[in-house]
């Protein structure tokens, strides 16, 4: 298995652009995490999926974050207009269902840079 | 909410020396513990992990992390450091009963002099 796949790796924009992220998780995995990851405030889940229904949004940092899942291999994070705080290492994880926790698998992440 | 505190944000460390990294978390009740590691350039690996039974939990590459319940910590112990730990390591918590989802610290940054 390919593993959690990204993409992009790298993104540069100007702020008030568009950007859209691209996650495919494992196969047969149900669970899909985004988390956000930046010097300051370290890793935070933005929302999490379980089987393609956004379960918790809650740490979606405000209306310009939005996420989707349209099927079960694959999954957009879009920040509509992105301005420079929102500079950081997005990643995509993804888990199996199951009793108790499940291992969550990460992705490369994309580097984003908002100028 | 929980909370995971990592109180060193950057250590640097000469090779063949001990290593520990404090890792505590704020919830009363049934948590399993986890250390990841982030090589650089690389995605967050899975180092160990607690769910229950021994406190003391053996990972790979040499690491361990012992449990205090009583202290509501999880510290990362590593007796003899080797240039390639040089990463970042991140605790985190999740709690059964809820959902599946993970509550990071902010990492520390182990750098190893050769």
């Amino acid at each position: 298995d390919a593993g959690v796949i990204q993409s992009p790796r790298h993104e540069v924009t100007e702020m008030g652009q568009e950007v859209t992220l691209r996650c495919k998780p494992i196969s047969g995995h149900d669970y899909l995490f985004w988390y956000r990851q930046t010097m300051m405030r370290g890793l935070e889940l933005l929302i999490y999926f379980n089987n393609n229904v956004p379960i918790d949004d809650s740490g979606m940092p405000e209306d310009r974050f939005s996420a989707k899942m349209p099927n079960a291999s694959f999954s957009t994070l879009k920040i509509q207009p992105s301005e420079p705080r929102d500079s950081a290492v997005y990643f995509c994880a993804s888990s199996a269902a199951g009793t108790g926790y499940n291992e969550q698998f990460f992705g490369p992440g994309t580097r984003l840079t908002v100028l | 909410a929980q909370s995971v505190s990592q109180h060193n944000h950057h250590v640097i460390l000469s090779e063949a020396a001990s290593l520990e990294l404090g890792c505590n978390y704020s919830y009363g009740g049934t948590v399993n513990l986890f250390w990841y590691v982030q090589y650089p350039g690389q995605h967050l690996q899975l180092l160990l992990k607690y769910f229950s039974g021994d406190p003391l939990v053996k990972g790979i590459k040499g690491f361990e992390a012992e449990f205090i319940k009583s202290k509501f910590s999880f510290n990362l112990r590593k007796p003899s450091v080797q240039w390639s730990d040089t990463a970042e390591y991140f605790c985190a918590v999740n709690v059964p009963t809820g959902a599946n989802n993970l509550f990071f610290g902010t990492g520390t940054r182990l750098t190893v002099i050769p």
